[in-house]
């Protein structure tokens, strides 16, 4: 019963490091998506998917990419961190039928130097 | 554009006392409302949802939420607050989904404190 699974769950980078956070859903979900949260600044919208092969911008895109080449997996990657990009990332998957409702993995903690 | 607006960063409640944390949303159509409830180090945990139907809404845990569309108002309810409902939570909204691939926006949070 694993549902949303995030890896790592803490990373610590340099400026200019890539990395890659690691997303993956059991439910056959098709909406996949990731948020970024920060202190009084409560969750933002990164990129989405609704479908393998179909990725779209949200509101705070800029810095980070994204693919979706299975059903399963939605990783985000960063190609050249910044300390702006220090915050805790969530995924989080829903059926594209059921409307909102988002069930949410546990978090990755990143840290920019 | 649609936004949400919880006024209240932190609420302090005694154990067993009445709580209430506002949410005001602004949406041009009918909106679909959620709570969210967040323990330390935790992700996201749905608390209850509002689509369509009965304005008054019950959740887990013990929480219900009114739907008040006059005010553009859901605010979230519990009669008789417990030590482990100290946590933050969060009102959002969306759009109805099929088609729709819009993310949720949420509001800012509020952090409950619960004192003994």
């Amino acid at each position: 019963n694993a549902g949303v699974t995030q890896t790592p769950k803490f990373q610590v980078l340099k400026t200019g490091q890539s990395m890659t956070l690691q997303c993956a859903q059991d439910m056959n979900h098709e909406y996949m998506s990731w948020y970024r949260q920060d202190p009084g600044m409560g969750l933002r919208l990164i990129h989405y998917s609704v479908g393998a092969g179909i990725t779209d911008q949200g509101e705070v895109p800029n810095g980070y990419n994204v693919s979706r080449s299975t059903t399963e997996d939605f990783p985000l990657r960063l190609l050249s961190a910044a300390p702006s990009q220090t915050s805790v990332y969530f995924c989080a998957s829903r059926p594209t039928s059921e409307a909102g409702e988002l069930f949410f993995g546990e978090g990755s903690r990143l840290t920019v130097l | 554009a649609q936004s949400v607006t919880q006024p209240d960063i932190h609420i302090t409640v005694s154990e067993g006392a009445s709580l209430e944390l506002r949410c005001n949303y602004s949406y041009g159509a009918t909106p679909y409302l959620f709570w969210y409830v967040q323990s330390p180090g935790q992700g996201l945990q749905l608390l209850l949802k509002y689509f369509s139907g009965d304005t008054l809404v019950q959740g887990i845990k013990g929480f219900e939420a009114e739907f008040k569309r006059s005010q553009s108002s859901f605010n979230l309810r519990k009669p008789s607050v417990h030590w482990s409902d100290a946590a933050e939570y969060f009102c959002a909204v969306g759009a109805e989904s099929g088609g729709g691939a819009d993310g949720l926006t949420f509001g800012k949070g509020t952090h409950l404190i619960i004192q003994p």
